[in-house]
């Protein structure tokens, strides 16, 4: 069974990048049938979608992030990352990553336990 | 962009039928996929292609999607069934999830 482990820094200073890696263990990220995806939570708020990718294809990010996000795929190491640049206050969140279904509906499943990154001096 | 609204709170009486709603324009059109989150855990599917349940979701959980709202019940609701609910979809290539809805259970 798939399980994906969220790893990186809990804490970045405000301008730098905050730089993120997802582990899989159980299935394999090249698989055809999926999208690799980040997803993050502000501490008491919902969800919201950062990005997603396929193993041997284009990113596609929220566009309310899209100039500050980059995420790429290792498939040697079953990886996929997240790199956010310029961070602020506003991007402390737990962050979760996620497979997501390649079919209609796009659903996420499963999604790993969340790594809460705190942006801060 | 598109939006998916979803009532901040709902409660229900424990053996009673809960049901959760996700606005959003032509939803019908579109796949919605509905999660449980319960406090400092990670989110868990239960409903995705608006009606389908994965392995290991009890059957008191059921879904459908018509018009421009997408629905989450639960029939008779445990307290173990409170949580958070978000309900999600794709617009293009980009996914949207709804605000979330607490369900307290008492």
């Amino acid at each position: 069974q798939l399980q994906l482990q969220e790893s990186g820094p809990g804490l970045v200073k405000p301008s730098e990048t905050l730089s993120l890696t997802c582990t899989a263990s159980g299935g394999s990220i090249s698989s055809s049938s999926y999208y690799w995806g980040w997803v993050r939570q502000p501490p008491g708020k919902g969800l919201e979608w950062v990005g997603s990718i396929y193993y041997a294809g284009s990113p596609y990010y929220n566009p309310s992030l899209k100039s500050r996000v980059t995420i790429s795929v290792d498939t040697s190491k079953n990886q996929f990352s997240l790199k956010l640049r310029s961070v602020t206050a506003a991007d402390t969140a737990v962050y979760y990553c996620a497979r997501r279904a390649y079919s209609n509906g796009g659903w996420f499943d499963p999604w790993g336990q969340g790594t809460l990154v705190t942006v801060s001096s | 962009s598109y939006e998916l609204t979803q009532p901040p709170s709902v409660s229900v009486s424990p053996g009673q039928t809960a049901s959760i709603t996700c606005s959003g324009d032509k939803l019908g059109d579109k796949n919605v996929s509905w999660y449980q989150q319960r406090p400092g855990q990670s989110p868990v599917l239960v409903i995705y292609q608006d009606k389908k349940r994965p392995s290991g979701i009890p059957e008191r959980f059921s879904g459908s999607n018509s018009g421009n709202t997408a629905t989450l019940t639960i029939s008779g609701t445990q307290t173990m069934d409170e949580a958070d609910y978000f309900c999600q979809a794709l617009d293009s290539s980009t996914v949207v999830f709804g605000g979330g809805t607490k369900l307290t259970v008492l």
